[in-house]
């Protein structure tokens, strides 16, 4: 069964870090980009960051650049977002999900992400 | 970036009626386009992709159309399983955009 499995998020204060950890499993994951998507509290979806399947293209939103770090271990199957500097407005559920074409699918199931004093 | 502009941003109606939802385009992505459901508490599931292409599972009562910048989401028969907030999102370039969401709500 396809599937990504999230962990890593929780409490932390601003200025504070946390490491999201994005676990896959079920198809061969050397061979697909991931991307991190999050969504605030009952706002809509908001794209992160994307790495290839070789972790040789990355790219990240304008809100996260120079903050939050993506990177892969395909040994492992894991995809992780690094992210620093955290600010109260990065609170939210974080979504892995692979690209599929020109698409997001399978997506996991979500981390929440709480950045309060 | 390009911007993508969903409409209505909530709708009400039957079961049995005819739904459609809008995306448009600040700048052409030819058929880049993806429309995605996402129920309360639950991540969103892929619909439909390359605008027009239905996700294997997906009930027949959706569709996608469009190419360039104006796109459509349409449930031919709304079923009470249905309801919730629909998304569309360009792949045409980076960074990736979604349209804000139309919430869809059973009468």
């Amino acid at each position: 069964e396809l599937q990504l499995v999230e962990s890593g998020g929780g409490l932390v204060k601003p200025g504070g870090s946390l490491r999201l950890s994005c676990a896959a499993s079920g198809f061969t994951f050397n061979n697909y980009d991931i991307n991190w998507v999050r969504q605030a509290p009952g706002k809509g979806l908001e794209w992160v960051s994307s790495i290839s399947s070789t972790s040789f293209y990355i790219f990240y939103a304008d809100s996260v650049k120079g903050r939050f770090t993506i990177s892969r271990d395909n040994a492992k199957n894991s995809v992780y977002l690094q992210m620093n500097s955290l600010r109260v407005e990065d609170t939210g559920v974080y979504y892995c999900a692979r690209v599929e074409g020109d698409s997001l699918g399978p997506w996991g199931q979500g981390t929440l992400v709480t950045v309060s004093s | 970036a390009i911007q993508l502009t969903q409409a209505p941003s909530s709708l009400s109606a039957s079961v049995g009626d005819r739904v459609s939802v809008t995306c448009r385009a600040s700048q052409g992505i030819n058929n880049a386009l993806a429309w995605y459901q996402q129920k309360p508490g639950k991540p969103p599931s892929l619909l439909v992709y390359d605008a027009s292409n239905l996700e294997t599972g997906v009930p027949s009562r959706f569709s996608g159309s469009g190419s360039g910048t104006n796109f459509t989401l349409t449930i031919g028969s709304l079923q009470p399983e249905d309801f919730g907030t629909y998304y569309c999102q360009q792949f045409h370039n980076y960074p990736l955009t979604f349209g804000g969401g139309t919430k869809v709500d059973l009468k």
